[in-house]
């Protein structure tokens, strides 16, 4: 029983680079999210969908990219990464719209240079 | 703009202690507030509190909120080592952008020590 599942573990990227965080999970859940988490600080939303083809931004969507052609799968893109992108990534999934009990994935470690 | 915030930032305790974890909040619009455990990575969801009043009980956790007052308490009894943890609370409310937005608070890193 995976859940939800995220890769790479960590990363070190460059400033300018490009990376896509990939995200999937196994409990054909609708509604998707992608997290980043600062030091000391709470969680913030980035993108989220409801569903296969449907996202849309939440709070700090700028500077990433995301897209949902299947139920399963969530990749968040960073184009020509910056500093401050540098943060814990998590993904989550949820059964119903209002993130309760939203299963989260294991995190993204990520390092812009 | 919403607010959360989590007292006090860190806590070390001795097992056996039961301790009282505390998240106020300022929101507009409030639906839920919910309690999530962290350890190394994922955080993982504890409860969900909507009514005030009720509590909210897993085994030696229990939560309660206060609607009123704008606050909501987790308290953990007869605390273990395995408790040591991040414990984030976090509070929903449907944004204009249409998503139901969720503001967490930055965490009590809690502590049981043998």
């Amino acid at each position: 029983n995976a859940g939800v599942t995220q890769t790479p573990k960590f990363r070190i990227l460059k400033i300018g680079q490009s990376m896509t965080l990939q995200c999937a999970q196994d409990m054909n859940h609708n509604y998707m999210y992608w997290y980043r988490q600062d030091p000391g600080m709470g969680l913030k939303l980035i993108y989220y969908s409801v569903g296969a083809g449907i996202t849309d931004k939440g709070e700090v969507p700028n500077g990433y990219n995301v897209s949902r052609s299947t139920t399963e799968d969530f990749p968040l893109r960073l184009e020509l990464a910056a500093p401050s992108q540098t943060s814990v990534y998590f993904c989550a999934s949820s059964y119903s719209p209002l993130n309760t009990e939203a299963f989260f994935g294991q995190g993204t470690r990520l390092t812009v240079v | 703009e919403d607010k959360v915030v989590q007292s006090p930032l860190s806590l070390v305790v001795h097992e056996g202690d039961t301790v009282t974890l505390n998240c106020s909040y300022e929101v507009t619009n409030f639906r839920s507030l919910l309690w999530y455990k962290q350890e190394k990575k994922a955080p993982t969801f504890l409860f969900m509190l909507t009514s005030s009043g009720i509590e909210k009980k897993s085994g030696r956790l229990s939560s309660i909120l206060d609607k009123k007052e704008l606050f909501s308490i987790l308290n953990i009894t007869a605390t273990q080592t395995g408790d040591s943890a991040v414990y984030l609370c976090a509070v929903e409310a449907p944004h204009s952008g249409g998503y139901q937005k969720v503001t967490f608070g930055t965490g009590t890193k809690l502590q049981v020590i043998p």
